[in-house]
């Protein structure tokens, strides 16, 4: 069975505090995606990556970035949380170019008071 | 204007009804058409997926494309209380060299009632 794991379920950080959520798949995915999940808006692409060391912006860029040192483990990374980045996020992988499906990991719930 | 666009409901059914989910899509470019279904405190899971126009069968579920009207449905015969999820529907298009780049409809919260 392919895993998504998120570092987190539930998290509570104070504004302008440096946020880091980790994701890691078991199935050798040359993919890598964080969305952000929220009522009315469904999911927003972030970021994805597409190899080692690779990231493209998605629909929503701003306010954070990526890391991907390992094939297995894509970082989101918000370098000052704001309140309007509370969220659910999700991270998804999947294989090779053109259509696949993505698997989801469980979703961090992130609450920036 | 949003790319893809799906009612949000909530839809609340008696259990066997025969349930209809939409959404519709202004990108032409837009070839590959999925739904997936969350449940309450998971992540998304493929539900089924369809290439370019027509329908699909899947047990109780069948999804429909009609690219001349950009627009998709999900049905789902003989509801079940098990089918009470958020469905969400997705599009991509062929040619992105990063693979798989997907847009999501709003999601669509279902419960079916015993």
């Amino acid at each position: 069975d392919v895993k998504v794991t998120q570092s987190s379920r539930y998290l509570v950080k104070r504004t302008g505090e440096k946020v880091f959520l980790e994701c890691v798949q078991d199935m050798d995915h040359e993919n890598m995606f964080w969305y952000r999940q929220d009522p009315g808006l469904g999911l927003r692409l972030i970021y994805f990556s597409y190899d080692v060391k690779m990231k493209e912006k998605g629909d929503i860029p701003e306010g954070y970035s990526v890391s991907r040192e390992k094939k297995e483990r894509f970082s989101l990374i918000l370098e000052s949380a704001s309140t309007n980045q509370t969220s659910m996020y999700l991270c998804a992988s999947t294989w090779g170019q053109g259509w696949n499906e993505q698997f989801f990991g469980p979703g961090t719930r992130l609450t920036v008071l | 204007q949003k790319e893809v666009e799906q009612d949000p409901g909530p839809l609340s059914v008696p259990e066997g009804a025969i349930v209809s989910l939409n959404c519709t899509y202004s990108n032409s470019a837009f070839q590959y058409f999925m739904w997936y279904r969350q449940y309450s405190r998971k992540g998304p899971e493929l539900l089924m997926y369809t290439y370019s126009s027509g329908n699909k069968e899947d047990g109780r579920f069948t999804a429909q494309v009609d690219k001349s009207s950009k627009y998709i449905s999900l049905f789902i015969r003989d509801s079940q209380p098990s089918d009470s999820a958020t469905y969400l529907c997705a599009m991509s298009a062929l040619g992105e060299t990063s693979g798989s780049r997907l847009t999501f409809g709003e999601g669509t919260q279902l419960t079916v009632n015993p």
